[in-house]
């Protein structure tokens, strides 16, 4: 089966710093890569889908790139309210992996 | 408005069996696959288990497969697990999420959970 694996597990920025975050896949994937945020205490939110298409309503500071086996996430201008964790997910085939997390919090 | 609303969680002895089910409603429930998803607490995010629209797809991670079953009615629009032989790693806050009519995209709506645990 497919690893999806995240760097970092988590990170501080301040806030207005550009942050990136890495998603590895052990074989590629396509552009078949989701990226959630979950803030805390609260249910997973769809960002991003097929590498770089942010989902209706989310932020324009968001955003994804690669393809294949590495992928980034993106926040071009960190905000308080982006304090969560984010998880990158292989949505190609079955078995639907998620990558272990990153979570993002303000210095 | 989508609505996902989970129940059946509880908590249970080591080797006990459980169903949770999940109840759809404000999207055409027979036109999206929709998967369970679980988070013990404190960590990630685990996919679980995901059903196609019509239900003759079944598909599931590892950690489950031959223990749980995944199921739908569409002529209730609610969404099955069936949880067998559950261990203490079962553990865990289980979410219900829909995929859009367009496969490949991910899980667009999420319910709140059910909590699910397994102790002696």
């Amino acid at each position: 089966d497919i690893q999806m694996t995240q760097s970092p597990s988590s990170l501080s920025a301040l806030v207005g710093d550009r942050v990136t975050i890495t998603c590895r896949a052990s074989q590629g994937i396509g552009n078949f890569l989701t990226w959630y945020q979950q803030k805390p205490g609260k249910v997973p939110k769809l960002l991003i889908y097929k590498t770089s298409t942010l989902q209706s309503g989310v932020p324009s500071r968001f955003s994804g790139s690669g393809s294949g086996t590495d992928f980034t996430l993106t926040i071009s201008s960190l905000q308080p309210e982006d304090v969560a964790t984010y998880y990158c997910q292989k949505h190609d085939t079955a078995p639907l992996t998620f990558g272990g997390g990153t979570k993002v919090e303000i210095k | 408005e989508v609505q996902l609303v989970e129940s059946g969680g509880g908590l249970l002895q080591p080797g006990g069996s459980l169903r949770l089910s999940c109840a759809a409603s404000g999207f055409i429930f027979t036109s999206c696959a929709m998967a369970w998803v679980r988070q013990a607490p404190g960590k990630g995010l685990e996919w679980v288990s995901t059903i196609s629209s019509n239900g003759r797809g079944t598909y599931y991670a590892d950690s489950v497969k031959g223990r749980f079953t995944i199921s739908r009615d569409n002529s209730k629009s609610m969404l099955y697990l069936q949880m067998n032989s559950l261990t203490a790693d079962d553990t865990a806050l289980y979410y219900c999420a829909k995929e859009p009519q367009t496969l490949g995209i991910g899980l667009d709506y999420w319910g709140q959970g059910t909590l699910v645990t397994v102790s002696s």
